[in-house]
């Protein structure tokens, strides 16, 4: 099983700060890493896929890179409403995901 | 509008079972892969079982031998059989559209539905 590791478990910041989120697999899962998105009681929403690639209606603060074993979501410019928890998942090999970084604003 | 909707939720003994159902608007599950996806209270996402558009299907070993995914075309509905559960099948389960041109990702999600498995 590829195992996802997040970090940090909790980022504060302030709104309009940029926000650094970290992803490491533990072994390469290429660029098959998407990242969600989750507030309270709602489903996860999906922000980007296969690493890079925004989701159909995802502001253009959001924005993914990595590749092999590294992986990195940026929001440019922090929103009030970007306080929530951020997944990855890997789909190189079945579905797996991270633990989960929570975002305070 | 595209949109999926679980239900058959609820609270059942252990060695139970329970039948959860999805339904699909706005698109043919046939034609996509379809997956369930559990997060238990305040934990992470555990990805349970998949149904490929081709008809093939997988479970996490966790469920393995205990849960079923099975879909019904003329329904546009997706399902998942929970037997033999246990507590710590307690979650929310959300069934999950896997994104079209590869299935690495899920692009669509139910708002979910909670099974809690207690005596």
């Amino acid at each position: 099983e590829i195992v996802l590791t997040q970090s940090p478990a909790t980022l504060s910041l302030s709104p309009g700060e940029r926000a650094t989120l970290s992803c490491r697999a533990s072994q390469s899962v290429g660029s098959f890493l998407a990242w969600y998105q989750q507030k309270p009681g709602q489903a996860p929403r999906l922000l980007i896929y296969d690493a890079s690639n925004r989701a159909t209606g995802i502001p253009g603060r959001f924005s993914g890179s990595g590749s092999g074993t590294d992986f990195t979501l940026t929001i440019s410019s922090l929103e009030p409403e970007d306080c929530a928890v951020y997944y990855c998942q890997q789909g190189s090999n079945w579905w797996t995901f991270g633990q989960g970084t929570k975002v305070e604003i | 509008e595209v949109q999926l909707v679980e239900s058959g939720g609820g609270l059942v003994q252990p060695r139970g079972s329970r039948r959860l159902s999805c339904a699909a608007s706005g698109f043919t599950v046939s034609s996509n892969s379809m997956s369930w996806v559990r997060q238990a209270p305040g934990k992470g996402l555990e990805w349970v079982s998949v149904k490929y558009s081709a008809g093939n299907t997988n479970y996490a070993d966790s469920v393995k031998g205990r849960f079923t995914i099975a879909r019904d075309d003329s329904k546009n509905t997706l399902y998942l059989q929970l037997n033999s559960l246990r507590a710590e099948d307690t979650a929310v389960y959300y069934c999950a559209r896997h994104t079209q041109l590869s299935p690495t990702a899920f692009d669509i999600w139910g708002r979910g539905t909670m099974v809690t498995v207690s005596s």
